[in-house]
């Protein structure tokens, strides 16, 4: 099955730690978003890249970082500068379809829910 | 890219006809509109996507009036399952990969 597969989903990180949250995709997407999400409010956006070794800053990246060494896979590493992590955290991706020369929608991982304890 | 305004909540029932607006004034000439559907505690998932006039799907309708500055998902009968946030995002598909910019949605409630 193709898809979008984030992991774990549930984490609970103690004060002071750095975790990374896994995000892997098999659909050989181009694009690939993270993004942060709040009880009751939308999500926002802490990275995005659109290839291979390069990333952007989204709206909320203090305290993030992240990779791109395969195209499949973009992890998220919340780092202790990281004052409020605890949040539901989102995975998307998507490609450029040659054919109609544009972006696809994006699909969606299942998320990971983060907690600090 | 461009600013999107949607109510924040709208209730309806069961069987009923919903229509949720979303302004987007600044919306640029290559800008796409397309809607998002959210369950709680899932990703988000595509509804629909157009660029003028009418746009139909098993799913749902968009309108889209000859200005762009605002456009309408249409879910028709909706039922208690589309219970749910519902995001509209304006920007280039055509362009190379952007930003992807959601902001707080609608959040639908329908009742028995």
């Amino acid at each position: 099955d193709g898809g979008i597969t984030q992991s774990p989903k549930y984490l609970f990180r103690k004060e002071g730690q750095n975790v990374t949250l896994s995000c892997e995709q098999n659909l050989n997407h181009d694009a690939m978003y993270w993004y942060r999400q709040d009880p009751g409010q939308g999500l926002r956006l802490i990275y995005y890249s659109q290839i291979v070794n390069d990333f952007q800053k989204g709206d909320i990246a203090e305290g993030y970082s992240v990779s791109r060494e395969k195209k499949e896979s973009f992890p998220l590493t919340v780092t202790s500068a990281q004052k409020n992590p605890t949040a539901f955290y989102l995975c998307a991706s998507r490609r450029w379809d040659s054919h109609l020369s544009m972006n696809t929608e994006a699909f969606f991982g299942q998320g990971t829910r983060l907690t600090v304890v | 890219l461009a600013k999107t305004t949607q109510p924040i909540s709208m209730d309806s029932y069961e069987g009923q006809e919903v229509n949720i607006t979303c302004s987007h004034n600044n919306i640029a000439t290559n800008d796409y509109i397309t809607w998002y559907q959210q369950f709680p505690s899932q990703g988000p998932r595509f509804i629909i996507q157009g660029y003028k006039t009418k746009v139909t799907n098993e799913v749902a309708s968009l309108f889209i009036p000859a200005d762009r500055k605002s456009s309408t998902l249409s879910l028709p009968r909706v039922s208690l399952s589309d219970t749910a946030v519902y995001y509209c995002l304006v920007g280039p598909m055509n362009t190379g990969f952007q930003k992807l910019v959601f902001g707080t949605g609608t959040r639908l409630l329908v009742s028995p």
